[in-house]
């Protein structure tokens, strides 16, 4: 069954950075585009930005430009979201989810999360 | 940029059919897909291409879409489908873009 298995959950200060990771398990991995969505605690989801893997660029949503690195690593079949200059509107949930190759449409798989604390 | 809109909530009871709206400019012209998502949990793919079902989702659920208003209808309702739904779609000036969510209660 394919999954996606993310990272486990991180503790910042503000200021600092987090990377967190997800990783493919089963199924192709460069047919597919590998997004980031979050959600604030009692928020709704936000799109983040998105990868091809056997594409050089990243989209990001304008929000998050400049400040979100989304790369791939097709030897180990993850994804990696870095976010810098962190503060605490960024405590949230961090999903990456699964689209088609063209970074549009729905997201049909989706990892179970990791939690992003800020917090001095 | 491309704005979406959801009714925070919905209460439905058992055996009944619930209805979700999503709605947002010419909607109709867009792809429209639905998520659910329980407590705690990942969101899930219900409806997607405004009217196409992964093979997991139940045949209860069932999506449309026209004009500005895009719906979500979930028959014959049953206490599992307590959770939260988001629609999404994507626009070519804002990428992907969430609704806000409905929160459908099952009394």
């Amino acid at each position: 069954q394919v999954q996606l298995v993310q990272s486990g959950a991180e503790v910042k200060k503000p200021g600092s950075s987090v990377k967190v990771s997800c990783q493919a398990s089963g199924g192709a991995f460069t047919s597919y585009g590998f997004n980031w969505v979050r959600q604030a605690p009692g928020q709704g989801l936000e799109w983040m930005g998105g990868k091809v893997p056997i594409f050089e660029k990243s989209n990001y949503a304008q929000h998050f430009q400049g400040r979100v690195t989304i790369t791939t690593d097709q030897s180990t079949r993850t994804t990696y979201m870095e976010m810098t200059s962190l503060r605490s509107e960024d405590t949230a949930v961090y999903f990456c989810a699964r689209s088609g190759p063209a970074l549009i449409g729905h997201f049909d798989l989706w990892g179970r999360g990791t939690l992003v604390i800020v917090s001095s | 940029s491309y704005v979406l809109t959801q009714p925070p909530s919905v209460s439905v009871a058992p055996g009944q059919t619930a209805r979700i709206t999503c709605g947002g400019n010419n909607i109709g012209d867009k792809s429209v897909h639905w998520y659910q998502q329980m407590p705690g949990q990942a969101p899930v793919l219900v409806v997607y291409d405004d009217t196409d079902r992964p093979s997991e989702t139940p045949e209860r659920f069932s999506g449309s879409s026209s004009g500005n208003t895009a719906t979500l209808t979930i028959s014959g309702v049953e206490a599992g489908d307590e959770a939260d739904y988001y629609c999404q779609v994507w626009d070519t000036t804002s990428d992907h873009v969430f609704g806000p969510g409905t929160k459908v209660t099952v009394l």
